[in-house]
């Protein structure tokens, strides 16, 4: 299994312009989420599924549209890209089946700058 | 929205010294997560608590859940350099599927 896939690696983008995050994994989990990491800092989570077709809010939602289509793809979109939006990108993924099974798998991880 | 605050937010420290870092929230939460993060990588999970009170090792890492579920702590017995890394926790929300991420201790461990 190659886990959580994540493209590109890196990416430059002019401020307002658009792009698309990809984030795929093989594992058959049914939530996947995405999150943002300022430098020093944790995790805020952006976006979040809990299966095919549904997605909800999370804390930091604002600038950015994500959807579900199929169990393995969660893509996230960037429409005007500010330099607020500057950070490194995560996609995880788990299978929520039991309160105590819900470890996280992370991709490698999306640094975009936005100049 | 439920906070998760940890302490120390760096820490330098020798190889062989013992360290102890804090997770503390207002929140109750189902259970709670200690991630170690290195740089360029995700969060890899190294831990899961779920009873309050409960004590987990892991080879020199003992990770402790607060009786009320609120606040956890990880120490760690004689350091050593590849312990390097950025510990998190994370919180799981009761009735919902998503974690709420602390901002992590950055530890260093000088040989």
């Amino acid at each position: 299994n190659a886990g959580v896939t994540q493209t590109p690696k890196f990416r430059i983008l002019k401020i307002g312009q658009s792009m698309t995050l990809q984030c795929a994994q093989d594992m058959n989990h049914n939530y996947m989420y995405w999150y943002r990491q300022d430098p020093g800092m944790g995790l805020k989570l952006i976006y979040y599924s809990v299966g095919a077709g549904i997605t909800d809010k999370g804390e930091v939602p604002n600038g950015y549209n994500v959807s579900r289509s199929t169990t393995e793809d969660f893509p996230l979109r960037l429409e005007l890209a500010a330099p607020s939006q500057t950070s490194v990108y995560f996609c995880a993924s788990s299978l929520l089946v039991l309160p105590d099974s819900t470890e996280q798998f992370f991709g490698p991880g999306t640094r975009l700058t936005v100049l | 929205t439920q906070l998760l605050e940890q302490s120390p937010q760096f820490l330098s420290i020798q190889e062989g010294e013992n360290l102890t870092v804090y997770c503390n929230s207002s929140s109750v939460f189902s259970s709670l997560q200690w991630y170690r993060q290195e740089p360029g990588e995700g969060p890899v999970l190294l831990v899961t608590v779920v009873t309050g009170g409960e004590v987990k090792k892991l080879k020199r890492l003992t990770f402790q859940f607060g009786d009320a579920r609120k606040d956890s702590s990880l120490h760690i017995t004689a350091a050593q350099p590849g312990d390097t890394g950025l510990y998190l926790c994370a919180g799981k929300d009761t009735n919902a599927g998503k974690s709420t991420f602390g901002d992590g201790t950055t530890l260093t461990v000088k040989p």
